[in-house]
């Protein structure tokens, strides 16, 4: 079955700097693939994703990338801010309707 | 929100004894999942949903089992509890009505259960 592997599990960096978490992904046929940030006591919730027919896709201070021939995906935070502080987690989806696997999550900490 | 609700929201329980997690929606979406939150584990998917009566295993499903009698309600239960299924637990949907590739899915606000 499809298996995401997700790293650096913690990370820390300064205010202002950047932050890139990385995933890989084993299924090929996966199509989908979100991101999601979780603040400490509350739900995870999807904050950008991308499709397989896309290697990039910006929103604001983030972006994901995607190569597909390497299977594996990236998460890219620039200019952090502490309100960035979070647990992120990346996902990967192969059929329509079908269940997310996720990776095991980054523990980002901006240091203000 | 997107209509979702989970109860109750902190459960404590004895070893040995059933719970029955509830997962309520509003929108009428065709898909849900339960999926269970561990340190180092991140979200693993327990059972999931696409209709009605329709329900099939996730990664982790031994020990649990569902049911969905109703599009609104998909109910988790652990049929007789340990130590190792305490947990925070997520209900969540697909927000598209058709089960799409790429439809987004939102979690509901999660249940901590702990089995003393």
């Amino acid at each position: 079955g499809e298996n995401v592997e997700q790293h650096p599990s913690t990370l820390s960096v300064q205010e202002g700097d950047s932050a890139v978490i990385k995933c890989t992904y084993s299924d090929s046929a996966s199509n989908y693939f979100p991101w999601y940030k979780q603040e400490l006591g509350k739900r995870p919730q999807l904050i950008i994703d991308i499709r397989s027919n896309v290697g990039e896709k910006k929103d604001q201070r983030i972006a994901v990338t995607l190569n597909k021939t390497a299977k594996h995906f990236s998460l890219h935070i620039t200019e952090t801010q502490p309100e960035d502080s979070a647990v992120y987690f990346c996902a990967a989806r192969n059929t329509p309707g079908g269940k997310l696997i996720f990776g095991q999550g980054t523990e980002l900490s901006v240091k203000p | 929100d997107a209509g979702i609700t989970q109860s109750p929201r902190h459960k404590v329980t004895e070893t040995g004894t059933p719970v029955t997690l509830r997962c309520h929606q509003t929108e009428n979406h065709r898909y849900m999942y339960w999926y269970r939150q561990d340190p180092g584990h991140g979200l693993r998917l327990i059972h999931y949903s696409y209709g009605v009566k329709d329900t099939d295993k996730g990664e982790v499903s031994d020990g649990y089992s569902v049911s969905r009698s109703k599009t609104e309600d998909f109910l988790l239960t652990l049929e007789s509890a340990t130590s190792s299924q305490t947990s925070v637990y997520f209900c969540a949907i697909s927000l598209g009505f058709s089960g799409g590739l790429f439809d987004e899915q939102f979690f509901g606000p999660g249940t901590r259960l702990t089995v003393l």
